[in-house]
């Protein structure tokens, strides 16, 4: 079945460290999509991409698509506290399979 | 547009009693999905819809589980009996599944059962 992994579980960082997460798909996905949850929140769409090897930036996240559209990550640059939260990926094969998720921690 | 709206936000019941999470979607969007979140086993897909229609219920863990999407504008999830290990938080979302749409995701109803 579609299994979609992401590294790391976890991970804390100085304000104004980089961050990154990295996904992983068993198989060729049509589209990933990526999505933030706060702290007792809901998860929220950031983005989605959908060509293989795409590149979108918002601000200070910058989004990649691999170029066989199996893996996919997430960077942000220069971290600040609101970042904090779990980021999921969530590949699409008919249905979205939503990743493992990554939680950042910030430290002031 | 409210956005999703879950009712109710949060649910403490007794082993045994019956449990009614209840949604309603964005308007117009097509598809519906209920997610179970724990620490354990992270968000996990229960059941969507598709135009109200049951299209994969692969995820619903047992018989105890079931959904009904009566109408474009509202859904049910029901626990009978509910267990301890039913305890979780369930988020519904919606989307325009056919455009690639991101799903919008409803605040969460935080079931505790004891």
């Amino acid at each position: 079945g579609q299994q979609v992994m992401q590294i790391p579980q976890y991970q804390h960082v100085q304000e104004g460290e980089d961050f990154t997460t990295y996904c992983n798909s068993s198989t060729t996905l049509s589209n990933i999509q990526w999505y933030k949850q706060r702290p007792g929140g809901h998860p929220v769409f950031l983005i989605q991409l959908v060509k293989s090897g795409e590149v979108k930036k918002q601000k200070r996240l910058t989004f990649q698509f691999g170029e066989a559209k199996k893996n996919s990550s997430l960077h942000i640059t220069a971290t600040q506290t609101t970042d904090v939260g779990t980021y999921f990926c969530a590949g699409r094969d008919n249905q979205f399979y939503f990743g493992t998720g990554t939680s950042l921690t910030v430290i002031p | 547009d409210a956005g999703v709206i879950q009712s109710p936000r949060h649910e403490v019941t007794e082993m045994g009693q019956e449990v009614t999470l209840r949604c309603k979607p964005i308007s117009g969007h097509n598809s519906l999905f209920w997610y179970r979140q724990t620490m354990m086993r992270g968000l996990e897909l229960l059941i969507y819809f598709n135009n109200n229609v049951p299209i994969d219920d692969s995820g619903m863990p047992e018989d105890r589980f079931s959904a009904k999407m009566p109408n474009a504008s509202f859904s049910t999830l029901k626990i009978q009996p509910s267990e301890p290990r039913d305890s979780a938080v369930y988020f519904c979302a919606s989307s325009f599944l056919q455009y690639g749409y991101g799903y919008t995701f409803g605040s969460g109803t935080r079931l505790t059962v004891v």
